[in-house]
């Protein structure tokens, strides 16, 4: 049981350039999300879902596409990376009902540069 | 929109001694929960103490403990014997009781452990 994964650990990117970030769970939840960590901000909410198929807009979305084409994998994409994306990007998953607690992936730093 | 603030960006105790982080939050819900999550410097998200907003005796986790205060939306965090792990960011969060459980974090305490 790996719990939540995130790949690539590290990235560095050139402004422009595009990546995707992939987020893995074997827990079977149901939701997902994105955070992004910046100094001084705590975490944010980027896009979540509650469902495979379904996605949602968080607190700072722009600039981030996301897909949940299958229930235990949670995609973020940047089309055309920008300095401000410089950040941490934590991945977390959790089971529907208040009593679930949100688990937590290792992040990912992403540089750009 | 829900908000939470954190007001000390960084706080440090004696090794032993006893330390309290603080946290208020603004929200017009009756029912939520908050939390308070570790981070040290592995980045690891790690979930110390949780609170449901409908119970009115406080949490205790071992050395952890809250002083939820409802009507006055403060939610601190109390750490015991304070030891060298306990070294690392703290982050409080609120849950709705709404929508996708979504969390809203504050902006963090970095605690530092003096041996």
């Amino acid at each position: 049981n790996a719990g939540v994964t995130q790949t690539p650990k590290f990235r560095v990117l050139k402004t422009g350039q595009s990546m995707t970030l992939l987020c893995a769970q074997d827990m079977n939840h149901e939701y997902m999300y994105w955070y992004r960590q910046d100094p001084g901000m705590g975490l944010r909410l980027i896009h979540y879902s509650v469902g495979e198929g379904t996605t949602a807009k968080g607190e700072v979305p722009d600039g981030y596409n996301v897909s949940r084409l299958k229930k235990q994998n949670f995609l973020l994409g940047l089309e055309s990376a920008a300095p401000s994306q410089t950040s941490v990007y934590f991945c977390a998953s959790s089971y529907p009902g208040l009593a679930y607690e949100q688990y937590f992936g290792p992040g990912t730093r992403l540089t750009v540069t | 929109a829900q908000t939470v603030t954190q007001s000390q960006p960084e706080m440090s105790v004696q090794e032993a001694e006893t330390v309290t982080l603080s946290c208020t939050y603004d929200t017009s819900e009756s029912d939520y929960y908050l939390f308070w999550y570790k981070q040290p410097p592995s980045r690891q998200m790690i979930l110390v103490i949780r609170q449901e907003a409908y119970k009115q005796q406080n949490a205790t986790e071992n050395r952890f403990s809250v002083n939820f205060q409802k009507a006055a939306k403060s939610f601190s965090l109390k750490i015991s014997d304070s030891q060298l792990g306990d070294a690392a960011m703290y982050f409080c969060a609120y849950r709705s009781s709404q929508g996708a459980q979504k969390l809203v974090f504050g902006q963090g305490t970095r605690l530092t452990i003096n041996p």
